[in-house]
């Protein structure tokens, strides 16, 4: 089992919808999880971080984490063609250890926003 | 305040050859990761370091790769001899703490190996 896992899509919404991202983590012991967004041929930049259970949220932008089902998402309001990207779950590397800064990332999911 | 430097953007070698990057952090920020982006995939973290110490190297293939960050600043990363599989884009991101996730990623080095 991967240690994070993205549905990798392409996932294609019409503007001004709703787009849901998901991530499932198979480390019990994380308590960190980030959003990353990264545009074609850029590098990712971080767009949402989260800790406790429930959901946060920043602008257009929820992250929602439900640690007793090990799953994480990120909601895009209002979608525009700007946000198509691909989007990157990460989570510390061994999290049940000392991960110090480290991450590992899913493979992303590709979402398209159509005027 | 600048951001994180990487050189070169592209870099095309044949297999068995040897190729260098180079990066240079955000002033000021100690810590110091090299990842690698398979295309399709998320990045894979390659080495880690704490001013000029490496923090962790473990996923690095050392049978091929190395780091260094001399002085504690800028940092090379080496293929050697190079492969097929290591097309990729290398990325490097630097952090104030080690222990902060929000790095920066500089705008990486595209590798084709061919």
């Amino acid at each position: 089992q991967k240690e994070v896992e993205q549905n990798s899509g392409p996932l294609s919404v019409p503007e001004g919808a709703i787009a849901s991202l998901n991530c499932t983590y198979s480390d019990r012991g994380s308590q960190s999880f980030f959003w990353y967004r990264q545009y074609s041929g850029k590098s990712p930049e971080l767009i949402m971080s989260i800790y406790s259970n429930g959901d946060k949220e920043d602008g257009r932008f929820t992250a929602q984490l439900n640690k007793a089902s090990q799953y994480v998402s990120l909601l895009i309001r209002d979608s525009q063609p700007s946000d198509s990207a691909t989007y990157l779950c990460a989570v510390p590397l061994n999290a049940g250890g000392t991960s110090y800064g480290k991450l590992t990332f899913g493979q992303g999911t590709i979402l398209t926003v159509h005027p | 305040e600048a951001g994180v430097a990487q050189s070169p953007r592209y870099k095309i070698i044949e297999k068995r050859q040897s190729v260098a990057f180079w990066c240079n952090p955000i002033s000021g920020h100690a810590t110091l990761y090299w990842y690698q982006q398979i295309l399709g995939q998320g990045p894979k973290l390659l080495i880690q370091f704490q001013n000029n110490g490496v923090v962790d190297d473990s996923q690095l293939p050392k049978d091929r790769f190395s780091a260094e960050r001399l002085k504690g600043v800028d940092s090379t990363l080496k293929i050697q001899p190079a492969k097929l599989e290591d097309s990729a884009v290398y990325l490097c991101a630097s952090s104030p703490l080690p222990t902060a996730y929000g790095y920066t990623f500089g705008s990486g080095t595209r590798l084709t190996v061919v």
